[in-house]
C-alpha cells in the first residue's frame, strides 16, 4: 500500500514555464511535508516543507500548495531552468518537527528544455 | 561544509557475502536515519536513531540488516549474506532534535551484488 502517491512520473517543461508536481497522502497523522530534489549519484535535498496549519508556503521560485482537506499537496516552480532538471520527490512524516522518518513518493524526473 | 558522510561509496560484492557501510551524520545532530532507494522509486525508511538508542526499525529491515550507533555519533549498517535484492543505493540522514529540524542526506552507498 503506497501511502504517499507522486504524479506524473516524468515532466517536460520549456525554459521559463511552470512545472508542477502532485501528492496526495492517505495517513491523515501525516503532518509534516517536505520536497526534496536530487540529482544522479547524489542524496535527496530539501527544497521546501510545509505544515497542515498553512494552504501555501512559497521560498524564492517554488510554492507548495497544501489542501488538508483532499489530502493533497502540490509543488509549483516557476520560471523554470535547465538547471532545475532532477527528480523531485513528496514526503510525509507524522513528526511535526520533521525528525522522524519519512514516507517518500516515487519521485517525477523533470526536465527542463531551452 | 560538514554535512553528511557515507563511506564507501560504491561496493561490489558477491551474493553471500556480508557488508558493513559507514555514516557519519552532522556534529550534533542527535538522530540518524537509514533509507534504501532502488532504481526509479523513492527512499525507503529502514530504521533510525536517538543518540544510540535505535528507536525503529521497518519491516523492510530483515534479520540478515543490522544497525548502530554505539556511541551517539557514527552508524554502521551491515548486510549478512547479501542477496541480489539487497543491490540499492543505502542513504543515511541526520537531523536535530526540536522543532522545525529537517533531515539532511548523505550521497549514499551503492551496492552491487554480482
Amino acid at each position: 500500500q503506497q501511502q504517499v502517491k507522486q504524479s506524473p512520473q516524468s515532466l517536460i517543461v520549456q525554459k521559463g514555464g511552470i512545472s508542477i508536481i502532485n501528492c496526495a497522502y492517505e495517513n491523515t497523522a501525516f503532518d509534516y511535508f517536505p520536497w526534496y530534489q536530487q540529482f544522479p549519484g547524489k542524496g535527496p535535498a530539501l527544497l521546501i516543507a510545509i505544515r497542515p496549519d498553512v494552504s501555501e508556503k512559497k521560498e524564492g521560485r517554488f510554492t507548495i500548495s497544501f489542501n488538508k482537506s483532499a489530502k493533497q499537496f502540490s509543488l509549483h516552480i516557476m520560471d523554470s531552468q535547465p538547471g532545475d532538471s532532477a527528480t523531485y520527490f513528496c514526503a510525509a512524516s507524522k513528526g511535526y518537527s520533521g525528525n522522524t522518518p519519512l514516507v517518500f513518493g516515487k519521485g517525477t524526473r523533470l526536465s527542463v528544455i531551452a | 561544509d560538514t554535512g553528511v558522510s557515507q563511506n564507501p561509496r560504491h561496493k561490489i560484492t558477491k551474493r553471500g557475502q556480508n557488508v558493513t557501510f559507514r555514516c557519519d551524520p552532522i556534529s550534533e545532530h542527535n538522530r540518524l536515519y537509514w533509507y534504501r532507494q532502488t532504481l526509479g522509486q523513492g527512499p525507503e525508511f529502514l530504521t533510525y536513531f536517538q543518540n544510540e538508542a535505535q528507536l525503529e526499525k521497518s519491516r523492510l529491515l530483515s534479520d540478515r540488516f543490522s544497525a548502530e550507533r554505539p556511541k551517539g555519533s557514527f552508524s554502521t549498517l551491515e548486510i549478512q549474506r547479501t542477496e541480489q535484492g539487497d543491490s540499492a543505493m543505502y542513504l543515511c540522514a541526520s537531523s536535530q532534535d526540536g522543532g522545525n529540524q529537517p533531515q539532511h542526506f548523505g550521497d549514499g552507498t551503492r551496492l552491487s551484488i554480482l
